[in-house]
């Protein structure tokens, strides 16, 4: 079975580190493109960046640029998403989702049709 | 960035209605426009890409069209399991942001 499955819930301080996961299985993980996406109680979708785990090229948004790193680790097949500093405005739902190659163009992916399940990050002192 | 602009924001159908979503663009994105389900709790579901080709398992009430800078998404005849909230987003260019999303209601 193709699937993402994200590592669980997590609640920390201001201040602290955090790393999140998203372990692909039944597929060819390092030629899928794996993005992230955000989602803040209550708000739409925010796309926050990509990796393409063969080579580990990436690219953020610009809002996103410098606030989180995004990485993977091709021989576990899991893509990370960690923060240095959390704030309380990083609470939200994040979701991975990853696309077939031959629906990308340079990080430019248009099916993304399998996504995890969610990983919930609440930050509060 | 492209922005995308969605309207309605929100909306009240019954089953059986016609509903039609829309979503603009800043710019051209050509027809790298791609329409997705939300529910609460779940995953974001794929369910029209480059504008106008469904996804495989989608029911075929779900019609895509546009392209450019106009989009459209159309739910024929409106389910109980269609209430949700309905993204589009652009994949044209980086970073591939979504509108700020329809939520469709039970009227």
């Amino acid at each position: 079975e193709v699937q993402l499955v994200q590592s669980g819930a997590e609640v920390k301080k201001p201040g602290e580190s955090l790393k999140i996961s998203c372990k692909g299985s039944g597929y060819n993980f390092p030629s899928y493109w794996i993005g992230w996406v955000r989602q803040m109680p209550g708000k739409g979708l925010e796309w926050m960046g990509i990796i393409y785990p063969g080579d580990s090229d990436t690219r953020y948004s610009p809002s996103f640029q410098g606030q989180v790193t995004i990485s993977a680790d091709k021989s576990i097949t899991t893509a990370y998403l960690q923060w240095s500093s959390l704030k309380a405005s990083d609470t939200a739902m994040y979701y991975c989702a990853a696309a077939k190659p031959r629906y990308c163009s340079d990080g430019n992916c248009y099916v993304f049709d399998i996504w995890g399940q969610g990983t919930m990050v609440t930050v509060s002192s | 960035d492209i922005q995308l602009t969605q309207s309605p924001s929100s909306l009240s159908a019954s089953v059986g209605d016609r509903v039609t979503i829309i979503c603009r663009a800043s710019q051209s994105v050509n027809n790298y426009l791609s329409w997705y389900q939300h529910k609460p709790g779940k995953a974001p579901k794929l369910l029209i890409f480059v504008a106008s080709s469904l996804q495989s398992g989608v029911p075929s009430r779900f019609t895509g069209s546009g392209s450019g800078t106009d989009f459209t998404l159309t739910i024929s005849s409106l389910q109980p399991e269609d209430f949700a909230t309905y993204y589009c987003q652009q994949s044209y260019s980086i970073p591939g942001t979504f509108g700020q999303g329809t939520k469709v209601e039970i009227k």
